[in-house]
């Protein structure tokens, strides 16, 4: 069965990066985009980007453009998520999810169990 | 960006009521997906393609609409329907999910 990992949770400075992982599990790890999502605590959910396994290509929302960094590495069907700069606005659950295509429009059919980072002093 | 607006944002219904969540799109989509969120939980696709519903989930569960207005109807709420409903368009990036209608049991 399909299964998305994520690492656990993080304290972090502020001003300092924070790497974070996604394995994929039950399925072939190159044919399928892994996007991003935030979640701020009560809020809803914006998409951060994409990487495609297989090429490395990746896609951002100009939003998160300068501060996250997506990178794969294939023989651990492993994604990471790297956040620099950090401050308090980054507090946030980040989920890994894996994207479904069909007839022009795309959706998440599989979730990775979140990952809460917190940025505190 | 195409923004997504969910109404209501929070309501209750008691059990056996038939419920109505609403998303409008601010420019027309293709399809939209749906997905549910249980507190504490990652989020979970509920339907997608507009009317089809992801494994698992209830057929008293159903999606309908087109162009700018989509909507996910309860047919009969049950207590372990209690959870947030977000909608999400898939048709242009960025990607965008509405704000979310967060659903009690009454």
């Amino acid at each position: 069965q399909v299964n998305l990992l994520q690492s656990g949770a993080a304290l972090v400075k502020p001003g300092a990066s924070v790497k974070l992982s996604c394995k994929a599990s039950g399925y072939t790890f190159t044919d399928y985009y892994i996007h991003w999502v935030k979640q701020s605590h009560g809020k809803s959910l914006e998409w951060i980007g994409y990487i495609n396994p297989n090429s490395g290509y990746t896609n951002y929302n100009e939003k998160f453009k300068s501060k996250a960094t997506l990178t794969v590495d294939k023989s651990t069907n492993t994604a990471y998520m790297e956040l620099s700069r950090l401050t308090s606005e980054d507090s946030a659950t980040y989920y890994c999810t894996r994207l479904r295509y069909y007839d022009g429009t795309y959706y998440f059919d599989y979730w990775g169990q979140g990952v809460m980072v917190t940025v505190s002093s | 960006e195409i923004v997504l607006t969910q109404s209501p944002t929070t309501m209750a219904a008691s059990p056996g009521e038939k419920v109505t969540l609403t998303c409008r799109a601010s420019s027309s989509v293709s399809y939209m997906h749906w997905y549910q969120q249980r507190s504490g939980a990652s989020p979970k696709l509920w339907i997608y393609e507009t009317s089809k519903l992801a494994s698992g989930v209830p057929n008293r569960f159903s999606g309908s609409g087109s162009g700018t207005s989509y909507s996910l109807t309860i047919n009969s709420m049950e207590t372990e329907d209690a959870a947030t409903y977000y909608c999400q368009q898939g048709s242009s990036y960025p990607l965008t999910f509405g704000s979310g209608t967060k659903l009690e049991i009454k």
